[in-house]
């Protein structure tokens, strides 16, 4: 079965950390970017950034540069989001998902991690 | 990069038609890429594409859902509606250097 597998629900203090993983099974998941992607309470998709097959290329959009780092192992199928110095507005719920490589589109998609972001 | 532009809702009755907008600028929707994909989110569960290279449906995607671009708008149309299309509706495009940009996103009500 062709999926990604999410890690848990985090609640955080303002400027903690939070680190993510993002686990694939199913696929070749060695010819796929990994996308991450935002989606606050009530607010739309918002893109956050990608990396690349190997995980030695990494695009941020211009509102999480700075404050995310995206990792791979590929050992694992595993790609991870860290996201630090986190607001309360960041509580959000944050998804993975899989391009084939130059394919242009997600899919699939993970199930979601809530990140709650609270003193 | 800003969102791409589309309305907060749309509705309409079962059997009828209903077409989303989805309006970029000449950096995004307009940069000659054809990398535009559409996305039914329903609350709680992961989006799910249902459009990609601006108007190509995947496999088990029903034929109800078409989708074109023209100039710095891209639009997807949703036949036959249904009770189960009710969901909010992204659209999503490549701008270039690695980089994607989503749509405000569409709450598509079926009345």
């Amino acid at each position: 079965q062709v999926q990604l597998v999410q890690s848990g629900a985090e609640v955080k203090k303002p400027g903690a950390s939070v680190k993510v993983s993002c686990k694939a099974s199913g696929y070749t998941f060695s010819d796929h970017y990994v996308h991450w992607v935002r989606q606050a309470p009530g607010q739309g998709l918002e893109w956050m950034g990608t990396i690349s097959p190997s995980g030695d290329r990494t695009s941020y959009a211009q509102n999480f540069q700075g404050r995310v780092t995206m990792t791979r192992d590929t050992s694992t199928s595993t790609v991870y989001m860290e996201l630090t110095s986190l607001r309360s507005d960041d509580t959000a719920v944050f998804y993975c998902a899989s391009e084939k490589s130059g394919s242009g589109w997600f899919d699939p998609w993970g199930q979601g991690t809530l990140v709650i972001v609270s003193s | 990069q800003s969102a791409l532009t589309q309305p907060a809702s749309v509705s309409g009755s079962p059997g009828q038609s209903i077409t989303i907008s989805c309006t970029g600028t000449s950096s995004d929707l307009g940069g000659g890429y054809n990398y535009v994909s559409w996305y039914q989110h329903h609350p709680g569960k992961a989006p799910k594409v249902m459009i990609y290279d601006v108007s190509k449906r995947p496999s088990g995607v029903s034929d109800r859902f078409s989708a074109s671009k023209s100039g710095n708008t891209a639009s997807l149309t949703i036949s036959g509606l249904q009770a189960e299309d009710e969901a909010d509706y992204y659209c999503c495009s490549y701008v270039g250097r690695s980089t994607y940009v989503f749509g405000s996103g569409t709450k598509v009500t079926v009345l």
